[in-house]
């Protein structure tokens, strides 16, 4: 079975700053990997994923994020930070073939001015 | 193009209620899944349902909890007699296929507190 680990619960940035959120996961094969971003009271938007090919995943909102598999490692980054960023995120890891992805606990993003 | 729409929101049962969500999947989508959300936690999964049938249901308690999604209407999760660690919020998502989990879309949610 998969699991995700989110070893940051909370992260506090300025704005501009550059943001990286990590995400672990555990898979025996090549997974199915997922960056979900919630807003306060709002369901989670797919930021971007990753099946196969190119390890550097593009997405929306200025979002990338990098698959290491010699790191088992799936990490989120954006180059400078908005206030409207601010959220929970969390990453998500899929088995192939399989329609039930595993979520990680998530991360909080807070955003200064 | 709605998305995946739920209701009510919020709601507030007394412990030993029941409690009825509602999910209307996107346009064109036949397959729906179920999740709750604890305080601080990620999403588990609960159950996956296509037209009248239930694939997966896994992730469900195995008392006071069902799920239907039936020909006409919108998918149902149920619970009975609710209880307060019943507390949390569920989300519904929808895709137009099933076998692959990247193409899910999920509603807002619906919070359920129970007093």
């Amino acid at each position: 079975a998969q699991s995700v680990t989110q070893p940051d619960i909370h992260i506090t940035v300025s704005e501009g700053a550059s943001l990286e959120l990590r995400c672990n996961y555990s898979y025996g094969a090549t997974p199915y990997l997922f960056w979900y971003v919630q807003s306060p009271g709002q369901g989670l938007q797919l930021l971007l994923k990753y099946f196969s090919g190119d390890t550097l995943v593009q997405g929306i909102k200025g979002f990338e994020a990098e698959f290491k598999r010699s790191q088992s490692s799936f990490n989120l980054r954006k180059p400078s930070v908005h206030w409207s960023d601010a959220a929970e995120y969390f990453c998500a890891v899929g088995a192939q073939r399989s329609y039930i992805p595993t979520f990680g606990r998530g991360t909080s993003l807070i955003v200064h001015p | 193009n709605a998305g995946v729409m739920q209701n009510p929101r919020h709601l507030v049962r007394r412990r030993g209620q029941e409690a009825r969500l509602r999910c209307s999947p996107m346009k064109g989508h036949s397959h729906v899944y179920w999740y709750r959300q604890l305080p601080e936690e990620g999403l588990k999964f609960m159950v996956y349902l296509q037209k009248e049938n239930i694939i997966d249901e896994s992730g469900m308690p195995k008392e006071r909890f069902s799920a239907e999604f039936p020909k006409e209407g919108p998918s149902i999760l149920r619970i009975q007699q609710v209880v307060r660690g019943d507390s949390a919020a569920y989300f519904c998502a929808s895709s137009p296929v099933g076998g692959d989990s990247y193409e899910q879309y999920f509603g807002p949610g619906t919070r359920l507190t129970v007093t």
